[in-house]
């Protein structure tokens, strides 16, 4: 079975600092993806990593912990259109086709003034 | 086009009428999922082609649901028989199929049941 819990939701001001954690339980393991969410938009990529460390791309990082299963995603000098649902995702290789993502429920984020 | 589009943007259909949602995938991806997400959730995912091969169809809820996707471009979502149930966003996604192979998401289709 596949398991990702993130929390549902978190605020923080203007200018801080976020982190958004991930757990995730699955069968096997081929990358875990960040995406940002606006009410009623798609879904956009945000970062992705398939070995452990961080990753940096601008005021995003994204970190993995293979054998803990971890995830988190760092917002930094948050603005008030950061304000929207991030969700965290798994590829799974031993899941149907090997190629979906397994999201979970989304963490909605309310940046404050 | 530039993006993943979908049409149409927001769906209010009858109980018991039959739907299909429409998805034109970003050109020469070849990889094409169906999502669904209901409110305040994250996306399910529902099936997945590869070209015009329909290659996993476990996450269709019932046997109502078929997709298509018959010259490996423009694929249609169809629902038969709607229930309240199927009320929800029904998102596209495509991608390459190499290299960490991210997914781009349609703005989806919002289905109303009533």
């Amino acid at each position: 079975g596949q398991n990702i819990d993130q929390p549902t939701e978190m605020t923080a001001t203007e200018g801080a600092i976020v982190q958004i954690n991930c757990t995730y339980q699955t069968s096997g393991f081929n990358g875990l993806f960040w995406y940002q969410q606006h009410a009623g938009e798609a879904p956009t990529f945000l970062s992705y990593n398939v070995l452990d460390g961080l990753e940096e791309k601008g005021r995003f990082s994204s970190f993995l912990s293979r054998s803990k299963g971890y995830s988190y995603l760092l917002l930094k000098e948050l603005q008030m259109k950061d304000s929207a649902s991030y969700l965290c995702a798994v590829r799974d290789p031993s899941s149907g086709s090997a190629r979906q993502l397994t999201f979970g429920s989304g963490t909605q984020l309310t940046v404050l003034p | 086009g530039a993006g993943v589009s979908q049409s149409p943007r927001y769906k209010v259909a009858k109980r018991g009428q039959d739907v299909a949602l429409r998805c034109d995938p970003i050109s020469g991806h070849v990889s094409l999922f169906w999502y669904q997400q209901a409110l305040g959730q994250g996306p399910e995912f529902l099936t997945y082609f590869q070209n015009e091969a329909q290659l996993d169809k476990s996450g269709l809820p019932s046997d109502r649901f078929f997709a298509e996707r018959p010259e490996g471009s423009v694929s249609t979502l169809k629902i038969q028989r709607t229930q309240q149930e199927d009320s929800a966003v029904y998102l596209c996604a495509s991608s390459l199929d190499r290299g960490k192979t991210e997914a781009f998401f349609g703005q989806g289709t919002r289905l109303t049941v009533v």
